[in-house]
């Protein structure tokens, strides 16, 4: 099956500073991302769809100046956690769909799980 | 509103069979998804529903009836490792995937 590779897979930051987690498609051609956050022992919350080369769209509720995501490329997606705070500590994990293919199914990142101390 | 419903939890025996139901309630529908998730990992794809019916793979079947917006997922021949939660999804017309609360399976030797 197609890979997602998210990086990094997990991560502590200091209150205050900004974190970048990647997503790549690594051998096919996602045109569009997706970007959940998870709560412990809670199902996946859709943050925002990213699309390459255009404004990603945002899920009600989440901060767009917070959350930052860019897709500069069919392969690439980042998300940044600005001045992030130790409520924003969750299990953080993309996903992709091949579009072109037909297929339907979304593979997932490894996901990456941040605590702010 | 969109809603999928599924146990909260369940526990089966080693080496027994068991079957997790999943209802929805979507905007549209184009296709249902069972993904495995162990703790502290990423979901992993089981399988994949469309049409009406049962898809077998190995251990692991899925069933779907559309009219009943109905799914279940049968595992069979348990293995301890088979602990983990199991999460149903359904692509609406959007296709964006809704989410279910995921049942987690405790396996008992």
């Amino acid at each position: 099956g197609a890979v997602v590779s998210q990086h990094p897979s997990w991560v502590i930051c200091k209150s205050g500073t900004s974190v970048k987690i990647e997503c790549r498609s690594l051998d096919f051609q996602a045109t569009t991302m997706f970007w959940y956050r998870q709560f412990p022992k809670q199902s996946l919350m859709l943050m925002a769809t990213s699309n390459e080369g255009s404004k990603a769209t945002y899920e009600q509720g989440v901060e767009k100046d917070k959350f930052l995501i860019n897709h500069a490329s069919l392969t690439l997606s980042t998300l940044t956690v600005t001045s992030a705070h130790p409520e924003d500590s969750s299990f953080y994990i993309c996903s992709a769909r091949e579009m072109d293919s037909g297929a339907a199914e979304a593979f997932f990142g490894q996901g990456t799980r941040l605590t702010v101390v | 509103g969109q809603n999928i419903d599924q146990p909260t939890e369940m526990t089966a025996t080693e080496g027994a069979i068991v079957q997790i139901n999943c209802t929805y309630q979507t905007s549209g529908f184009n296709g249902l998804f069972w993904y495995q998730q162990h703790a502290g990992e990423a979901p992993t794809f089981l399988s994949y529903n469309v049409l009406d019916g049962l898809e077998e793979k190995g251990r692991f079947s899925s069933f779907l009836s559309r009219s009943k917006g109905y799914s279940y997922l049968l595992l069979k021949e348990l293995q301890m490792k088979d602990s983990a939660s199991y999460l149903c999804a359904v692509m609406d017309s959007n296709y964006q995937l809704i989410w279910g609360a995921g049942t987690k399976l405790i396996i008992k030797p």
